[in-house]
């Protein structure tokens, strides 16, 4: 069964500054994706980045990036210049490419909470 | 909007009091999943459909029901709630499981509570 373990249960950054949020999974295919959601106070959940595992180039989105490490099964989360507006969850989050079974499941870890600090 | 619904968005109820939480997309998605969300686990899968009349088991299905008679609706039906069931719920949805990407789509969430 594929897991994701996101061991930092909180962090905080100074506003303005570069926040890393980590996250590791453990799986036996070899293609899939891998998210980074974000939660807010709202409570919604908010799709940040997307990952392919076939592709080796690191996914950016603006002030967020990646860095992918297939062979060590890591997928850390980069936010550069923090903003106020980026507090919230972070959920690290799986899912297989294509499933036998047609369940898009997404495997969740249980969250990191950025605190940006004014 | 496309968007995915979810009713009620908070609920408070005592055990064994029958209750359905509906959810409801508007873009013509095959595939609906149900999640809760509890601290320290993360979202976990309950239910999902592939399509009309298709459900199958997530990981966490005890104590749930759901039905798929229409394309855009998927209700999560709790026969008989009891206080572990106290949780977050989010519905979701996505334009097909046939392969290839398709985003996931989050209703707002429904906070239960089962006293």
């Amino acid at each position: 069964a594929q897991t994701v373990t996101q061991s930092q249960p909180e962090m905080s950054v100074q506003e303005a500054e570069t926040v890393t949020l980590s996250c590791t999974y453990d799986t036996s295919e070899s293609d899939y994706y891998l998210f980074w959601y974000k939660q807010p106070p709202s409570r919604q959940m908010i799709l940040v980045i997307r990952q392919e595992a076939y592709k080796q180039q690191n996914a950016t989105e603006n002030r967020f990036s990646v860095n992918f490490q297939k062979a060590a099964k890591s997928f850390s989360l980069k936010i550069s210049d923090s903003q106020l507006g980026d507090a919230a969850m972070y959920f690290c989050a799986y899912r297989i490419l294509i499933s036998n079974f047609g369940n898009e499941k997404l495997t969740f870890g249980t969250g990191t909470r950025l605190t940006i600090i004014p | 909007e496309a968007q995915v619904t979810q009713n009620p968005r908070y609920l408070i109820t005592v055990t064994g009091k029958k209750l359905t939480v509906t959810c409801s997309q508007n873009m013509n998605h095959e595939y609906m999943s149900w999640y809760r969300q509890d601290p320290g686990l993360g979202l976990r899968q309950i239910y999902y459909s592939m399509n009309v009349e298709v459900t199958d088991k997530g990981d966490v299905p005890e104590g749930y029901k759901v039905s798929r008679k229409e394309k855009r609706n998927f209700p999560l039906i709790l026969e008989s709630p009891s206080p572990n069931q106290t949780s977050l719920y989010f519905c979701a949805s996505s334009l097909s499981w046939r392969g290839g990407y398709n985003e996931q789509f989050f209703g707002p969430g429904t906070r239960l509570t089962v006293l």
